[in-house]
């Protein structure tokens, strides 16, 4: 069974910094590119950020270049979101997501329950 | 309609038959055949019901369909029933580096 749970979510003060965790599980996690979705409270869904399989490839959400960064560790079966200069328009629940492009799946196929980032003072 | 703003909403009466749309551009749903639909319960992750426009996937009843004209997708909900109540994104393959744009949302709601 494919697990996606994210970690690291919680409370930062505006120009902070976090970093998201997500542990894969269920499946060859170097087969399938990860992605990461937010969701502001009560607003709609908003991609953010991509990394290829082997973590060759990155991509990014204009609001976030520059201050995100995404990253993967194969041998531990995860990757991660480090956002420095959190402004109070990143608060939103995290998803983490799996990308199955590679095997000509054009959609997200699973997605993890969520993290919360609160940027407040 | 981006899905950075509130979805928008749609009503339905059990049984009837909905349609909600999402509108991008030539970069996205104009450009690609892999428009995805996704349902997500208040809390919960959002899951596809539709993929590659009109394609769905196990466990998705036939009730629900998808199309697609220039710019245009569209989700049909036919036969309508009270757990249909959600909030669904239209979401587009956008290219490699911009590659899903959530291109806009409804909140179904069943009277």
């Amino acid at each position: 069974e494919v697990q996606l749970v994210e970690s690291g979510g919680g409370l930062v003060q505006p120009g902070g910094s976090l970093r998201l965790s997500c542990a894969a599980s269920g499946f060859r996690f170097n087969s399938y590119s990860m992605t990461w979705v937010r969701q502001a409270p009560g607003k709609g869904l908003e991609w953010v950020a991509n990394i290829k399989q082997d973590g060759s490839e990155k991509s990014y959400v204009d609001s976030v270049k520059g201050r995100f960064t995404i990253s993967r560790d194969n041998a531990k079966n995860s990757v991660y979101l480090q956002m420095n200069s959190l402004r109070a328009d990143d608060t939103a629940v995290y998803f983490c997501a799996r990308d199955p492009r590679l095997w000509a799946f054009y959609f997200i196929d699973y997605w993890g329950l969520g993290t919360l980032v609160t940027v407040s003072s | 309609q981006s899905t950075l703003t509130q979805p928008r909403s749609v009503s339905g009466s059990p049984g009837q038959s909905v349609t909600m749309s999402c509108t991008g551009t030539s970069s996205d749903v104009g450009g690609y055949k892999y428009v995805s639909w996704y349902r997500q319960d208040p809390g919960k992750a959002p899951k596809v019901i539709i993929y590659d426009v009109n394609k769905r996937p196990s466990g998705v009843p036939d009730r629900f369909s998808g199309s697609k004209s220039g710019n245009t997708a569209s989700l049909t909900i036919s036969g309508l029933q009270a757990d249909d109540e959600a909030d669904y994104y239209c979401c587009s393959y956008g290219g490699t580096y911009r590659p899903w744009v959530f291109v806009g949302g409804a909140k179904l709601t069943v009277l």
